[in-house]
C-alpha cells in the first residue's frame, strides 16, 4: 500500500534563508512523486514531479527535490525563501502500476516566511 | 477562461437542501476528479472519471452523486448532507488519468452545511 508522511506540519524560515520540507513515502512499486503548493483560497499548483528520470528534479519558482530510493525520501528544497513562498505544501505519491491515476496526499506542511 | 474553473466558489446549505457543484476544464483533458479537503486531514479522492466513465468511487456516501456529461464538465450533486461534509471540494483534470499524469486543480468550492 502507498503512503506518504510529511515530517513537519509547520516550518518557519526567514526571508532569504534556505527552505527544507521533508517527505517520506512508502510504495510497493516504482513510485511517481509530486510536490504541490496551495496558496490561501486557491487550488493546488504543481511545483515538480519525479517519474523515473533524473533523481534531482527542478521545479518552478526555484524549488527542487531529490528522489532517494534508499531513504524512501523526496524532500523539497529552495536555496533562498521569498515572502511569496508562504503557503501549504503537499507531498504526493502515485504508484506507476496504478492505472487509475490515484494520488495519495500527505498531511501538508505549512510554510511561514518571516521578513 | 483557462485551466480548471469551479462554481460556485462558496456555498452554504441546509441539511435538507439539494445543490450542485460544477467543474469545467479548458485543457482538452480526458480524466476528471473530485477531491474533498477537510481541515487537518489530507486530501481525499472521491471520484475519478476517465473518458466520461466513472473509474473510481472511493467509498463515498450516496448523498454525493457525481455526473460527467462530457470530458470537459463534471458535476457533484449534493443532497441531505451532514455538517461534517463541510469542506473545500476540489476538482482536477489530467490528460489520460495515468499515474504519472499531472493533475491540474481548480480553485475549489468552499461548502458549509448548517
Amino acid at each position: 500500500a502507498q503512503s506518504v508522511t510529511q515530517l513537519d506540519s509547520h516550518v518557519s524560515v526567514s526571508e532569504g534563508t534556505p527552505v527544507l520540507l521533508r517527505c517520506n513515502y512508502s510504495s510497493s512499486y516504482s513510485p511517481s512523486l509530486f510536490w504541490y503548493v496551495q496558496h490561501p483560497n486557491k487550488g493546488l499548483q504543481l511545483l515538480l514531479k519525479y517519474t523515473s528520470a533524473a533523481t534531482l528534479v527542478k521545479g518552478i519558482n526555484g524549488f527542487e527535490a531529490e528522489f532517494k530510493k534508499s531513504e524512501t525520501s523526496f524532500h523539497l528544497t529552495k536555496p533562498s525563501a521569498h515572502m511569496s513562498d508562504a503557503a501549504e505544501y503537499f507531498c504526493v505519491v502515485s504508484d506507476r502500476d496504478n492505472q487509475g491515476g490515484k494520488l495519495i496526499f500527505g498531511q501538508g506542511t505549512e510554510l511561514s516566511v518571516k521578513p | 477562461e483557462t485551466g480548471v474553473t469551479q462554481t460556485p466558489r462558496h456555498l452554504v446549505m441546509g441539511m435538507t437542501n439539494k445543490k450542485s457543484l460544477k467543474c469545467e476544464q479548458h485543457l482538452g483533458h480526458n480524466a476528471m476528479y473530485w477531491y474533498k479537503q477537510s481541515a487537518k486531514k489530507p486530501l481525499e479522492l472521491m471520484f475519478v472519471y476517465n473518458f466520461k466513465e466513472q473509474t473510481e468511487n472511493n467509498s463515498v456516501p450516496s448523498r454525493f452523486s457525481p455526473e460527467c456529461p462530457n470530458s470537459s464538465h463534471l458535476f457533484l450533486h449534493l443532497h441531505t448532507l451532514q455538517p461534517e461534509d463541510s469542506a473545500l471540494y476540489l476538482c482536477a483534470s489530467s490528460q489520460t488519468g495515468g499515474s504519472t499524469d499531472t493533475q491540474y486543480f481548480g480553485p475549489g468550492t468552499r461548502l458549509t452545511v448548517l
